[in-house]
């Protein structure tokens, strides 16, 4: 069974640009989280999707943004990139609602911003 | 408010040694979940545990293994008899009674296994 997918593994961007990330869940879960993991800063939740619908979100601004598709794959937008939102982006699945269900993860994206 | 401590940033043992992981939460939620995941230097986050809050019980998997105490609000993991191949940093973590879907994370603990 294919486990949960990102793209790009990789990705260079200057400030004030925009990004998009791009998640594919487990078969079969409906929900897919995404998380900033950034030196220093440790793992901090950003989102949460369930069934095509933002169900969360933590505490980053509003130019981090979203959305979930009718397959559960998942998009993560940044807008008007800032240096400190060089990080790992990871996302995570589960099924039935992220009822404290584990979160499997993918290999996630480096994003460097210069 | 929720929050997970790893107190140790790193430990360093040689291969075979038994190594224990610490792990200290603090939440005002009776219901609560834990869990334990590992990060290899891929970088990929890999489940290794989850457990409730109402199941003290101990668990073994292999050469891991989980002593949860809620009386100390510790969560700690045992390695046994350590290889190699565990160098990696382990996070623990600690998901809210409300379904939010998020889990709290600690700062991890990196161990190296030396050969």
């Amino acid at each position: 069974e294919a486990g949960v997918t990102q793209s790009p593994t990789h990705l260079i961007k200057t400030r004030g640009q925009q990004v998009t990330l791009r998640c594919s869940p487990i078969s079969g879960h409906t929900s897919v989280y995404w998380y900033q993991q950034a030196l220093g800063l440790g793992l901090q939740f950003l989102l949460w999707y369930d069934e095509g619908e933002e169900r969360n979100r933590g505490n980053f601004p509003p130019r981090f943004s979203g959305r979930q598709f009718p397959n559960y794959s998942s998009e993560l937008n940044v807008n008007a990139l800032e240096l400190e939102d060089s990080a790992l982006y990871l996302c995570a699945s589960s099924f039935d609602r992220g009822l404290h269900n584990e979160q499997f993860f993918g290999p996630g994206t480096r994003l460097t911003v210069l | 408010a929720q929050k997970v401590t790893q107190a140790q940033t790193e430990i360093s043992v040689v291969e075979k040694e038994d190594v224990t992981l610490d792990c200290v939460y603090e939440t005002r939620d009776t219901t609560y979940y834990l869990f334990w995941y590992k990060q290899p230097p891929s970088g990929e986050l890999v489940f290794l545990i989850r457990r409730n809050s109402f199941d003290e019980q101990n668990e073994i998997s292999g050469r891991y293994s989980w002593n949860f105490q809620k009386s100390t609000s510790s969560f700690n993991f045992t390695i046994t008899a350590s290889q190699v191949v565990d160098s990696a940093v382990y996070f623990c973590a600690l998901s809210e009674a409300s379904n939010t879907g998020k889990l709290i994370f600690g700062q991890g603990t990196t161990l190296q296994v030396k050969p």
